[in-house]
């Protein structure tokens, strides 16, 4: 009864290259989040996805960040050209449902750090 | 938008203690409100959750309180244990699905 899972756990990389984080929701969650947390601080909501479709990107930065969620594989954050303040810890829940109705469930995170 | 306020920022108790945590939210649209325990470097973990047409909920050593009237929220947990040393955040989702997260509470438990 494998748990949220999110790798790589720890990715390093150089500024102005493109990093990638990967999710993979619980099995029979449909609804994924993702949040990021910066050193000493709560998480702030990113995006929200269902398979094939962006529900909410609100919380994501216009430039650079992208995500998707496909009919088969994990979600993907993508960030291009990253820049130092992109340094902080990607975490990734999933949901049964809406997280009204859905307890949301972390993963393990991916902690970037730019260079 | 929601903002989740939570106090106090560090608290420091002796084992056996118990330990409160409280938060505040604005939005009054807000209806689910999770607290997650989160230890260095590993993920948030959910602890408890109150709905909102709940005034509390209790598992085990862990108890949650909900005033809507006031808009506030608090975690108590009786009896600490060196274990229960961590950050706790609270948490609320006006309506949809965004966690609103506050800052978190470091939480240190001494024998």
């Amino acid at each position: 009864n494998a748990g949220v899972m999110q790798n790589p756990r720890h990715l390093v990389r150089r500024r102005g290259q493109e990093a990638r984080l990967r999710c993979s929701p619980m099995k029979g969650h449909s609804h994924v989040y993702w949040y990021r947390q910066l050193p000493e601080e709560g998480l702030k909501f990113m995006v929200y996805l269902q398979k094939e479709n962006i529900i909410d990107e609100s919380g994501m930065p216009k430039e650079r960040f992208s995500a998707e969620f496909p009919k088969e594989g994990p979600s993907i954050l993508r960030i291009q050209q990253v820049v130092r303040g992109d340094s902080a810890a990607y975490f990734c829940a999933s949901s049964r449902g809406l997280a009204g109705d859905g307890t949301q469930y972390f993963g393990p995170g991916t902690r970037l750090t730019v260079l | 938008g929601e903002n989740v306020e939570q106090h106090p920022s560090t608290l420091s108790v002796q084992e056996g203690d118990s330990a409160v945590i409280k938060c505040t939210y604005s939005d009054s649209a807000s209806n689910y409100f999770p607290w997650y325990k989160q230890e260095l470097g590993k993920r948030p973990q959910l602890i408890i959750d109150i709905r909102s047409n709940v005034g509390e909920k209790k598992d085990q050593r862990i108890a949650v309180t909900l005033n809507k009237t006031a808009k506030h929220f608090s975690l108590h947990i009786t009896e600490t244990q060196p274990e229960d040393s961590a950050v706790y955040f609270c948490a609320a989702i006006p309506s949809g699905y965004a966690l609103n997260f506050g800052k978190g509470t470091s939480l240190l438990v001494t024998p």
